[in-house]
């Protein structure tokens, strides 16, 4: 069985630009999670959602915003970028909205100059 | 808030040996989990080990053990006979427990463990 597929794998975009990350869960998982891991520090939590719906955010700007298809894929839109947007952005997929089986995928580097 | 510290950003540990990480947490709540994730140079996080709040008994999985002290908010990673395919950065995080809510992960700042010949 395929893991949890993010793409692209890396990616670099300019200062005011959009960018759009987007996240494959394990088949059969409802819930997507988001984290953005900056160099050095440990991921911070941006987005939940379980079943289209959003469940919870993290302490990030409006610029940030996502939404979950009805295949359970997931996309991470982030807007006006800036140069501290830059980091390892992390998906990470689950049955339902619990702690027990979060599987991560390998992540989305993006930096911006 | 929940907040989550590992006061060692870099340990070694020769293969074969036994290694200790360190993780604090400071949290009002009763009901969460907490976990050790792995992070070798592939990006990818993986799931070493988990600890339910409400149990006493530490959890181990195979190598891999924790000391958990609820009262002292305490929860540390013994690896026993270390490998070189254990060197990585390792993260503690936490989970609290609340219905209709996100079930986000709360990470510390990471330890990165070498291990060597």
């Amino acid at each position: 069985d395929a893991g949890v597929t993010q793409s692209p794998t890396h990616l670099i975009k300019t200062r005011g630009q959009h960018v759009t990350l987007r996240c494959s869960p394990i088949s059969g998982h409802k819930s997507v999670s988001w984290y953005q891991q900056v160099l050095g520090q440990g991921p911070q939590f941006i987005f939940q959602y379980y079943e289209k719906e959003e469940r919870g955010r993290g302490n990030f700007p409006d610029r940030f915003s996502a939404r979950q298809f009805p295949n359970y894929s997931s996309e991470l839109n982030v807007n006006a970028l800036l140069l501290g947007d830059s980091a390892l952005y992390l998906c990470a997929s689950s049955l339902r909205d619990s702690p027990y089986g979060y599987t991560f995928g390998s992540g989305t580097r993006l930096t911006v100059v | 808030a929940q907040t989550v510290t590992q006061s060692q950003p870099e340990m070694s540990v020769q293969e074969a040996e036994t290694v200790t990480l360190s993780c604090t947490y400071d949290t009002s709540e009763s009901n969460y989990y907490l976990f050790w994730y792995k992070q070798p140079p592939s990006r990818q996080m993986i799931l070493v080990i988990r600890q339910e709040a409400y149990k006493q008994q530490n959890a181990t999985e195979n190598r891999f053990s924790v000391n958990f002290q609820k009262a002292a908010k305490s929860f540390s990673l013994k690896i026993s006979d270390s490998q070189l395919g254990d060197t990585a950065m390792y993260f503690c995080a936490f989970m609290k427990l609340e219905t209709g809510t996100a079930s986000k992960l709360t990470f510390g700042t990471g330890t990165r463990l070498q291990v060597t010949l």
